[in-house]
């Protein structure tokens, strides 16, 4: 069974510009969740979607944004990006919310 | 969300047992106890969980303190790959709203050495 994929691995961006980060779930997997890590803040989960519809959010401001597909894939926006928007950007897949969770291997951004 | 505490680091030999601690004074009826890993420039690692009962896996063993309130994951022998950080988070298993997510506090950096 193929795991999470995110693409792409790595990016670079300008500060002003905006990204897409995209997700693939493992297959059946109908819940995906992206997390930002940083050293200075760890893991800090963004938001949560399930059968395309968002079910929880995190404390990010509204230039972060996801949306989910009908075939479960997701993608998540930054706009207007900043420098601290600097990190590994995870995305993770489970079946329903009380099942482990997998993750993927992350995109890394850095914001110049 | 409940809260957790780890050490920050600890240190193992190759092939001895290692015990990583959790303490969750507050932890609710309905918390999952739930432990990941993140090795080195990877994504988290799903390990185990529980809920009262110990539970074993191919990976660890989860030991449950009869009141609830800490835990301990045990490797029974480690190996150099197994050093990475080790996250204990709850969950509430009644579902809905924040409990979709994983709430991760900053782990215990485990060593291993050969």
């Amino acid at each position: 069974k193929a795991g999470v994929t995110q693409t792409p691995r790595y990016l670079i961006k300008t500060r002003g510009q905006q990204v897409t980060l995209s997700c693939s779930p493992i297959s059946g997997h109908r819940s995906v969740s992206w997390y930002q890590q940083t050293p200075g803040q760890g893991l800090q989960f963004l938001f949560e979607y399930f059968s395309e519809t968002q079910r929880n959010k995190g404390n990010f401001p509204g230039r972060f944004s996801g949306r989910q597909f009908s075939n479960s894939r997701s993608e998540m926006n930054v706009s207007t990006l900043e420098l601290g928007d600097s990190a590994l950007y995870l995305c993770a897949s489970s079946l329903t919310f009380l099942y482990e969770q997998y993750f993927g291997p992350g995109t890394r951004l850095t914001v110049t | 969300d409940a809260k957790t505490t780890q050490p920050n680091s600890m240190e193992s030999n190759e092939e001895e047992p290692v015990h990583l601690p959790c303490n969750h004074s507050t932890i609710s009826g309905t918390d999952y106890i739930h432990w990941y890993r993140q090795l080195p420039s990877q994504g988290p690692e799903y390990v185990i969980h529980g809920l009262t009962s110990n539970v074993n896996n191919r990976m660890a063993s989860l030991a449950i303190a009869e009141d609830r309130k800490s835990s301990t994951l045990i490797l029974h022998r480690a190996t150099l790959r197994d050093a990475a950080v080790y996250y204990c988070i709850l969950r509430d298993v009644r579902g809905g709203g924040s409990n979709y997510k994983l709430t991760f506090g900053k782990g215990t950096l485990l060593t291993v050495n050969p």
